[in-house]
């Protein structure tokens, strides 16, 4: 079965410094991973995703395969970055359509 | 405006008195769910509706029933809430149902306290 895994539930850094996020998935087909932001007080809404490769707020992450990874990075950290981040994986089921399974997520506080 | 929409944001119950959460998407969007958010939990799927009459189970159904008559609306129904529900519940919905790239869009949350 898929899975994913963000194994910092919290993550703590200063301003300035560089940030990553950790996303592990496992899933025997072809992935499709995605990144969600939940701003305080704010709904769920996408950061960004594998399939278009950008770099959204400075933001970026890229699929490793061999080691089933989908970071999260930004090299300078803003206190605006405050927020949940959720990991998401798009597994095909049997019936040939794809759902979405999310990790646990991670807070990232970036403090002044 | 394209959005999800959800009511109540707020409701506090008691234990066994049935209620229902409202969820509505006005950008025709084939495929909606719902998840409910604890701490330390993350999301988590409790049902999903890849398009009209159709719907299939999440990781965490119990206690909850869905519908989906009209493409744009999917209830939530606990029918006999328990304090064990008390939770931050996101309606969510996707163009396309079987969309491997489509992207999710969320509803505000509701937030259920159940005593």
């Amino acid at each position: 079965a898929q899975r994913v895994t963000q194994p910092e539930k919290l993550l703590s850094v200063f301003k300035g410094a560089p940030v990553e996020l950790k996303c592990n998935y496992s899933y025997s087909g072809s992935p499709e991973l995605f990144w969600y932001v939940q701003y305080s007080r704010q709904r769920l809404q996408l950061l960004l995703r594998h399939i278009s490769r950008e770099s959204i707020k400075g933001f970026t992450a890229d699929l490793n395969k061999g080691e089933t990874s989908f970071h999260l990075k930004k090299p300078f950290a803003q206190e605006e970055d405050s927020a949940m981040y959720y990991c998401a994986l798009k597994s095909q089921t049997s019936g040939g359509s794809y759902i979405p399974t999310f990790g646990r997520g991670t807070s990232l506080i970036v403090h002044p | 405006e394209a959005q999800v929409t959800q009511n109540p944001r707020y409701l506090i119950t008691v234990t066994g008195k049935k209620l229902t959460v409202t969820c509505s998407q006005n950008m025709n969007h084939e495929y909606m769910s719902w998840y409910r958010q604890d701490p330390g939990l993350g999301l988590r799927q409790i049902y999903y509706s890849m398009n009209v009459e159709v719907t299939d189970k999440g990781d965490v159904p119990e206690g909850y029933k869905v519908s989906r008559k009209e493409k744009r609306n999917f209830p939530l129904i606990l029918e006999s809430p328990s304090p064990n529900q008390t939770s931050l519940y996101f309606c969510a919905s996707s163009r396309g149902a079987a969309g491997r790239y489509n992207e999710q869009f969320f509803g505000p949350g509701t937030r259920l306290t159940v005593l």
